[in-house]
């Protein structure tokens, strides 16, 4: 089983939808968490981090952690078109070495 | 701000060939990374380097060496290239504080006949 798990898609929504992505994950211990996006033939982006549990906003974006479920999600808002993309999810323990586990991505398409 | 710049971005290598992929920040970072993302995969690591002058193991390191050779670079060789090497490799970076996300670079895209 993997440390972490997220439906790779992809989603297909229209234009102005709400989105909602999500990751499930088994190491109780994993404390940050962080939201990349990924254009195509890019490197991954950063989009939201967090600390332990709780929401997040950052405009049309929202993070939140359920360490209780061990359950993550990324929120879009009124989805664009230039929203397509790759969305990765991952996270880290407290610890030193700051090795990331990523989720292996969901591919997004915004139809306008 | 170039941030994280790898090159080349594009190789064809031979089996058996061997390769060096760079990487170098601008953003004073301590810590520095390898990963190979392959489809269905993630991104999976391969090497980091903590610090200047130290480098450990990441998930993947088989067939593959490194070189942090200052503060601002980190190398990735592959001295017999296989085909099961074929990838896009990333570098990334982050200050060293815990409480810090990476930062990429835009890959080297690597396929190996």
């Amino acid at each position: 089983q993997k440390e972490v798990e997220q439906d790779p898609g992809p989603l297909s929504v229209p234009e102005g939808a709400i989105v909602s992505l999500n990751c499930t994950y088994s190491n109780s211990a994993f404390q940050y968490f962080m939201w990349y996006r990924q254009y195509s033939r890019k490197g991954p982006e950063l989009l939201m981090y967090t600390y332990s549990s709780g929401n997040k906003e950052d405009g049309r974006f929202t993070a939140q952690v359920d360490k209780s479920s061990k359950y993550i999600s990324l929120f879009i808002r009124d989805s664009q078109p230039s929203d397509s993309a790759t969305y990765l999810c991952a996270m880290r323990e407290n610890t030193g070495g700051f090795k990331t586990i990523f989720g292996a991505g969901t591919r997004l398409f915004v139809k306008a | 701000n170039a941030g994280v710049t790898q090159t080349p971005k594009f190789q064809v290598l031979k089996t058996g060939q061997s390769m060096t992929l760079q990487c170098a920040q601008d953003m004073n970072h301590n810590s520095m990374y390898w990963y190979r993302q392959d489809p269905g995969m993630g991104l999976r690591l391969i090497y980091y380097s903590a610090s200047e002058g130290t480098t450990d193991k990441g998930e993947v390191p088989n067939g593959y060496n490194v070189s942090r050779l200052n503060k601002r670079e980190f190398s990735l060789r592959l001295e017999s290239a296989a085909p099961s090497q074929t990838s896009v490799y990333f570098c990334a970076s982050v200050v060293g504080d815990r409480d810090q996300p990476q930062h990429f670079g835009d890959g080297t895209r690597l396929s190996i006949l």
